[in-house]
């Protein structure tokens, strides 16, 4: 078990340029999550899959951004058209079925855009 | 999603006990008292939870007041690198509710040497 894995760490970004990130989750997690975390602020959820399908989307989550889990394994969140407001720290997790258990997150991803 | 109160920040010296306070006056009878931690440059990371009764893990102590309305987060000997964010969350379990996670701004514990 290697904990959660994100790539890149580290997006710079010109605005409207388009970015994508990867999450890796725990292999056995059928749950994954994104969320979002600007400075100073807790993680804010942007999103919820459950194997393949996408459950829940946030209101943050506008029409710029997509997030997809093909097969129920890894996952993508793509950003079209950065804007500056975009700047964030965007984070994954992944968890069990099982109610109780805690969330793994991973180290995220940090978007600057410039 | 039920609302939780904690402190801006506390905090406390190296090897010294620490208690971190969380009001939670809106719980429901199926919401679990979560805390979550999150150091420097990382990821959330899982403390402990628990509904009612006190527990202990090898991170910490949950003491969880009788009427559910307020909890304590107990590290027993701080070190330098228990300085993070402290997260306390309610999480629902019951119904359809898949257990989403909703973070405050939490408590920056400072430790000093």
């Amino acid at each position: 078990d290697t904990g959660v894995s994100q790539d890149p760490r580290h997006k710079i970004t010109k605005r409207g340029q388009n970015v994508t990130f990867r999450c890796d989750p725990i292999s056995e997690h059928n749950r994954l999550y994104w969320y979002r975390q600007t400075l100073g602020q807790g993680p804010e959820f942007l999103t919820y899959f459950q194997n393949e399908a996408q459950l829940e989307k946030s209101r943050l989550l506008s029409d710029r951004f997509s997030a997809e889990r093909p097969k129920g394994s890894f996952s993508t969140l793509e950003i079209q058209r950065t804007e500056q407001g975009d700047s964030a720290m965007y984070l994954c997790a992944s968890s069990s079925l099982q109610p109780l258990k805690g969330y793994t997150f991973g180290s995220g991803t940090r978007l600057t855009v410039v | 999603d039920a609302k939780t109160t904690q402190p801006n920040s506390m905090e406390s010296n190296e090897e010294e006990p620490v208690h971190l306070p969380c009001n939670h006056s809106t719980i429901s009878g199926t919401d679990y008292i979560h805390w979550y931690r999150q150091l420097p440059s990382q990821g959330p990371e899982y403390v402990i939870h628990g509904l009612t009764s006190n527990v202990n893990n090898r991170m910490a102590s949950l003491a969880i007041a009788e009427d559910r309305k307020s909890s304590t987060l107990i590290l027993h000997r701080a070190t330098l690198r228990d300085a993070a964010v402290y997260y306390c969350i309610l999480r629902g379990v019951g119904g359809t509710s898949y257990g989403k996670l909703t973070f405050g701004q939490g408590t920056i514990l400072t430790v000093h040497p």
